[in-house]
């Protein structure tokens, strides 16, 4: 089955760097890649995803890209605030597209 | 609309109890999902179902059985506690397969002692 690794585990930054989260794939024939962002106590929700047809997404603030070569994708906050802070999680398709597979997350805590 | 709901929001088991996990959803989802997350291993995949009445293995099901008898329930029963099971579930669904947006119930925290 498909197996998705996710780096790294915890990310600080200060207000107003970028932050970068990177995964990694293992099966060839996945093509959805989505990113979840996880508040303390809260419910995952979907933030952006790109399909295996693009190399690069971007919405405001938040790109993620595709390296479907390398099986591995990123995701890429840029001016960082405070309401970024969450646990972040990637996630990709099986080869039969019904389940998702999540990496472990990222923990990420912007300093003011 | 309120979307995913998921009941009860927290609930305390002795080894050897069983329970069920309830799921709705008003948004007329095919399908629906059953996750567990653990502390650094993200969400893992329990059951899903793509349609009333069926039911598929996700990656960790021992020990769990669902049920999707009717379109917007998914129930997701433990008939033997154990400690390895203490953990948060989520629910969600969504309009189509994985590649759709999977909307998310609040969790359940359960914890088996």
């Amino acid at each position: 089955g498909e197996n998705v690794e996710q780096h790294p585990s915890t990310l600080s930054v200060q207000e107003g760097d970028s932050a970068v989260i990177k995964c990694t794939y293992s099966d060839s024939a996945s093509n959805y890649f989505p990113w979840y962002k996880q508040e303390l106590g809260k419910r995952p929700q979907l933030i952006i995803d790109i399909r295996s047809n693009v190399g690069e997404k971007k919405d405001q603030r938040i790109a993620v890209t595709l390296n479907k070569t390398a099986k591995h994708f990123s995701l890429h906050i840029t001016e960082t605030q405070p309401e970024d802070s969450a646990v972040y999680f990637c996630a990709a398709t099986d080869n039969a597209g019904n389940m998702l597979t999540f990496g472990g997350g990222t923990r990420l805590m912007v300093k003011p | 609309n309120a979307g995913v709901t998921q009941t009860p929001k927290f609930r305390v088991l002795k080894t050897g109890q069983s329970m069920t996990l309830l799921c709705a959803q008003d948004m007329n989802h095919e399908y629906m999902y059953w996750y567990r997350q653990d502390p650094g291993m993200g969400l893992r995949l329990i059951h899903y179902s793509v349609g009333e009445g069926t039911t598929a293995k996700g990656e960790v099901p021992d020990g769990y059985n669902v049920s999707r008898l009717k379109k917007q329930n998914f129930l997701l029963g433990l008939e033997s506690a154990a400690p390895s099971q203490t953990s948060v579930y989520f629910c969600a669904s969504s309009a189509g397969p994985s590649a759709y947006e999977q909307y998310f119930g609040p969790g359940t925290r359960l914890t088996v002692t």
